[in-house]
C-alpha cells in the first residue's frame, strides 16, 4: 500500500512569490492534515481537509490556504511568501473525522524563502 | 487553552539506559493522546496512542507510555535504549472542539544515544 506522498520535496522560492505544494493521501482516506515544521517550534497546525470540506484552521494568516479535490488529494497555496515561511511542510491523512484516528504522514515539502 | 508540553528538547543515554521521555498536557477535556518518532529526513510515524480503557499503552519498537490523569501526564518510556531509538519524538494530542477536534503537537525531544 502506499503512502502519503508530497511534491515537491524542495521547493525555492523569492520573497513575495506564491508558493503550491501538493499531497496524495493513502488510498482510502478521506482526511488530509497540513503542519508547518519550523526549526525549534514543533509541529503548527495548519489546516484539515475532510471530503473536500475545510475542517479546522489553525493559527495562520489567510495568505496559507488550500484545497481538497475529489480523489481527496490537496494542494496548499502559500501567497505572498515571507522569509519565516520557510519550513519543512508536511501532509498527513487519515481514515475518518474521529479525533483518535491515526495520523500518516508524507517525509514533507522542504521550502525555502530567500 | 489546550497545550502540550515537552520537557528537554535534546534528551542523551546510554544504549542499554532508560529511556524517559516527558509529556505534560493541558486540556479541559479529557484529550486523546498520541506520541509520534520522526527519523531523520523522513515523516513522522506513530508509536502508540492512548484513547480509552488501560491507562498504559504499549507501542511499536518496545515503547510504552502510561497515561496519567491526576498528573495530566503521558510519559514515554523504554526499558533498554538502541541506537536506533536515535530520532525526534513528539507528544500529540487530540481534543473535541466545536464540534471536530483540534490536534496539537509538542515542540519535541531530540533523543540521542551513546554508545
Amino acid at each position: 500500500e502506499a503512502g502519503v506522498t508530497q511534491s515537491p520535496t524542495h521547493l525555492i522560492k523569492t520573497r513575495g512569490q506564491q508558493a503550491t505544494l501538493r499531497c496524495s493521501p493513502i488510498s482510502g482516506h478521506t482526511s488530509v492534515y497540513w503542519y508547518q515544521q519550523a526549526l525549534g517550534l514543533g509541529l503548527q497546525f495548519l489546516l484539515w481537509y475532510d471530503e473536500g470540506e475545510e475542517r479546522n484552521r489553525g493559527n495562520f494568516p489567510p495568505r496559507f490556504s488550500g484545497r481538497q479535490f475529489p480523489n481527496y488529494s490537496s494542494e496548499l497555496n502559500v501567497n505572498a511568501l515571507e522569509l519565516e515561511d520557510s519550513a519543512l511542510y508536511l501532509c498527513a491523512s487519515s481514515s475518518g473525522l474521529a479525533g483518535v484516528d491515526t495520523q500518516y504522514f508524507g517525509p514533507g515539502t522542504r521550502l525555502t524563502v530567500l | 487553552a489546550q497545550s502540550v508540553t515537552q520537557l528537554g528538547s535534546h534528551v542523551s543515554v546510554s544504549e542499554g539506559a532508560l529511556v524517559l521521555l516527558r509529556c505534560n498536557y493541558s486540556s479541559s477535556v479529557p484529550p486523546y493522546l498520541f506520541w509520534y518518532v520522526q527519523y531523520p529526513n523522513q515523516g513522522l510515524q506513530l508509536l502508540l496512542k492512548y484513547t480509552t480503557g488501560a491507562t498504559l499503552v504499549k507501542g511499536i519498537n518496545g515503547f510504552e507510555a502510561e497515561f496519567k490523569k491526576s498528573e495530566t501526564s503521558f510519559h514515554l518510556t523504554k526499558p533498554s535504549a538502541h541506537m536506533s531509538d536515535a530520532a525526534e519524538y513528539f507528544c500529540a494530542v487530540s481534543v473535541p472542539l466545536r464540534g471536530t477536534y483540534k490536534y496539537i503537537f509538542g515542540t519535541g525531544t531530540r533523543l540521542k544515544v551513546l554508545a
